[in-house]
Parts: C-alpha cells; sequence; structure tokens
C-alpha cells in the first residue's frame, strides 16, 4: 500500500535554529498537507499546497513556516528561528482531489 | 479558544464486544467526513470516510453513520480487538484542511 514517507523521525534542535522537515507524498497525489500535534492535543491544519503553491494555510502558518516542493518527489516544511513552543509532532500528508487522504508517521521536533 | 491539555474522553469495552465513538462537527458546510485511528507515536490512521450525501457507510468491521441534521458522526466498530485500542479522531473538511476533533480514546479489556 502507498505511503507518505516523512524524515527524519526525531529531530532536536536548539531555539533559534532553523529546521527543515522531509515528506515524500503518494506519487500520484496532487495534494500536500502539514499538520502539527502538540504533546496530548489534537491535531491542527498548518498548510496546504497545489501546483507548486500555498492553497491554504492556518493561523499558526505565519513567517516563521514556510513550504517548499523542491523537486518532483519531497516536499518539506521549514522552521525558521524555532521556538520552544514549537515542540510537537508534525505530520505530513497528501491527498487526491476528493479523497485519500494518507499521513505520515511524523517527525517529533523538540526544541530545547 | 484551544483548551491547553487536553483531556480525552475514554472509552473502555471488553474484547468482543462492539464499541460506539461519537463525535461532533460544527461546520454546516463540511461534505467529507474521515474517521482516524492513532496509535501511540504514529500518525493518523484512516479507518473510514463519508460524505455528505449518504448517511450510512461499512467498511471491515466497521460503520460509520452521519447525521446531518444535528451535525453528529459516529463510528461503530464490531466484535472489537485489542488491536482496535487507540485513540480515535473525526476530521471534517468543507474545502481541502481537516478539522480534527479532540479524540476519543478506545481502552480494549482482555
Amino acid at each position: 500500500e502507498p505511503e507518505v514517507t516523512q524524515t527524519p523521525s526525531h529531530q532536536v534542535t536548539q531555539m533559534g535554529q532553523e529546521v527543515i522537515l522531509r515528506c515524500v507524498p503518494i506519487s500520484n497525489h496532487l495534494y500536500f498537507y502539514w499538520y502539527r500535534q502538540i504533546l496530548g492535543q489534537k491535531v491542527e491544519f498548518l498548510v496546504s499546497f497545489y501546483n507548486n503553491e500555498i492553497s491554504e494555510k492556518s493561523e499558526i502558518f505565519d513567517d516563521q513556516f514556510s513550504v517548499e516542493r523542491p523537486d518532483g518527489s519531497n516536499f518539506t516544511l521549514k522552521i525558521r528561528s524555532t521556538k520552544l513552543e514549537d515542540s510537537a509532532m508534525y505530520f505530513c500528508a497528501s491527498s487526491e482531489p476528493d479523497y485519500g487522504y494518507t499521513f505520515g508517521s511524523g517527525t517529533r521536533l523538540t526544541v530545547v | 479558544g484551544e483548551s491547553v491539555g487536553l483531556h480525552l474522553p475514554t472509552l473502555s469495552v471488553q474484547e468482543g464486544d462492539n464499541s460506539i465513538i461519537n463525535c461532533a462537527y460544527s461546520n454546516s458546510a463540511s461534505d467529507y467526513f474521515i474517521w482516524y485511528k492513532q496509535e501511540s507515536g504514529k500518525g493518523p490512521q484512516f479507518i473510514i470516510d463519508i460524505r455528505s450525501n449518504m448517511d450510512k457507510r461499512q467498511g471491515q468491521r466497521v460503520t460509520v453513520l452521519l447525521n446531518k441534521t444535528v451535525k453528529h458522526l459516529s463510528l461503530q466498530i464490531a466484535a472489537t480487538q485489542p488491536g482496535d485500542s487507540a485513540v480515535y479522531f473525526c476530521a471534517d473538511t468543507g474545502r481541502r484542511a481537516l478539522t480534527f476533533g479532540s479524540g476519543t480514546r478506545l481502552q480494549v479489556q482482555p
């Protein structure tokens, strides 16, 4: 069964540093997403991406965040100048236009 | 606003019993709903979905019921097994972004 692959599985970074979280969506999917889940809380939408541009973003997704599809397979989330409160699980997902949302296993980001 | 340190409701069932997990949504424009299962340290795993033009959909051991009048979803799991122990989330979408509910922790007692 096709999978969404995320790397690394765990990232520890110092406050103020930049991190890049990587994702390989399912190959025939057209929509890509990032979500995050702070420990003990619900999964929250960050951003969706279609046709090489952001199609929707939440209020969480401020100027500290950016996304990119640098080639035909990868989808990245960059967090500039990380803060302690950015510590969370970050999930990448991909979907076809109207169905098939599939999530990756996540990257646990720990900011120290 | 959102609550910090959300306390998940818990449903405890005996192995072999049927489980019913409920979810309310607020967006009348939502037209697609998904139930996800999340095990500790893992990403949400798709269980079953339903569109707003349906009120019931069945999968393998699972059934989702949708009541648009009261904006309510339920997930029924037949013959619950220990491997069903997880947190269950419903999610809805009117556009692309999924809005997740707060989740229910299902505990299956042997």
